[in-house]
């Protein structure tokens, strides 16, 4: 178990530039979920997927966001035409899908900044 | 839709000392799960203590245990014997049934003061 994996740690931008980011969640895990975290707030939900099927976004997403997992493995979220508001930290969570509450083991995020 | 609230969003206490931290929740539904995560300061998300609504046994896990009143919608936090490491944002979170997004708080900063 060698925990969730987020790439980068790190993005600084230009407002309008597109960002891509990268999560690799535990191996045998296959829900994944990505959040959104903004200075003195908690996590709030993006959007999720089991394997690859993606179950549910949220209305936070709006159409310049995508999110992709497609061989079930790694996902990757992408910000198209970055605006000042999309600075914040992005969690990448996983866990399993066998019984009815299994707990979210995070990443250590990416925090992206909007010059 | 679930809501989650935490009244308190910074606490102190003294290393070796017991503090409360509070959340109360919002829903409809009568089968769900809650739980606390930790974040300590530039580092990553952890569990700390999960609670089935279904049970009516509190939680505990070593220094960690949960006050859980279903009817009043609450689910407290008791730290005990406080540890510096103990430092870091604490949220209270919800799941409804079926491994769902995690519904969070706003948080509370914890800071234990040698």
């Amino acid at each position: 178990d060698t925990g969730v994996s987020q790439d980068p740690r790190h993005k600084i931008t230009k407002r309008g530039q597109n960002v891509t980011f990268r999560c690799d969640p535990i191996s045998e895990h296959n829900r994944l979920y990505w959040y959104r975290q903004t200075l003195g707030q908690g996590p709030e939900f993006l959007t999720y997927f089991q394997n690859e099927a993606q179950l549910e976004k949220s209305r936070l997403l709006s159409d310049r966001f995508s999110a992709e997992r497609p061989k079930g493995s790694f996902s990757t979220l992408e910000i198209q035409r970055t605006e000042q508001g999309d600075s914040a930290m992005y969690l990448c969570a996983s866990s399993h899908d066998q019984g009815d509450h299994q707990p979210q083991h995070f990443g250590d995020g990416t925090r992206l900044s909007i010059l | 839709a679930q809501t989650v609230t935490q009244s308190q969003p910074e606490m102190s206490v003294q290393e070796a000392e017991t503090v409360t931290l509070s959340c109360t929740y919002d829903t409809s539904e009568n089968n769900y799960y809650l739980f606390w995560y930790k974040q300590p300061p530039s580092r990553q998300m952890i569990l700390v203590i999960r609670q089935e609504a279904y049970k009516q046994q509190n939680a505990t896990e070593n220094r960690f245990s949960v006050n859980f009143q279903k009817a009043a919608k609450s689910f407290s936090l008791k730290i005990s014997d406080s540890q510096l490491g103990d430092t870091a944002m604490y949220f209270c979170a919800f799941m409804n049934r079926g491994n769902t997004p995690l519904v969070f708080g706003k948080g509370t900063r914890l800071s234990v003061i040698a």
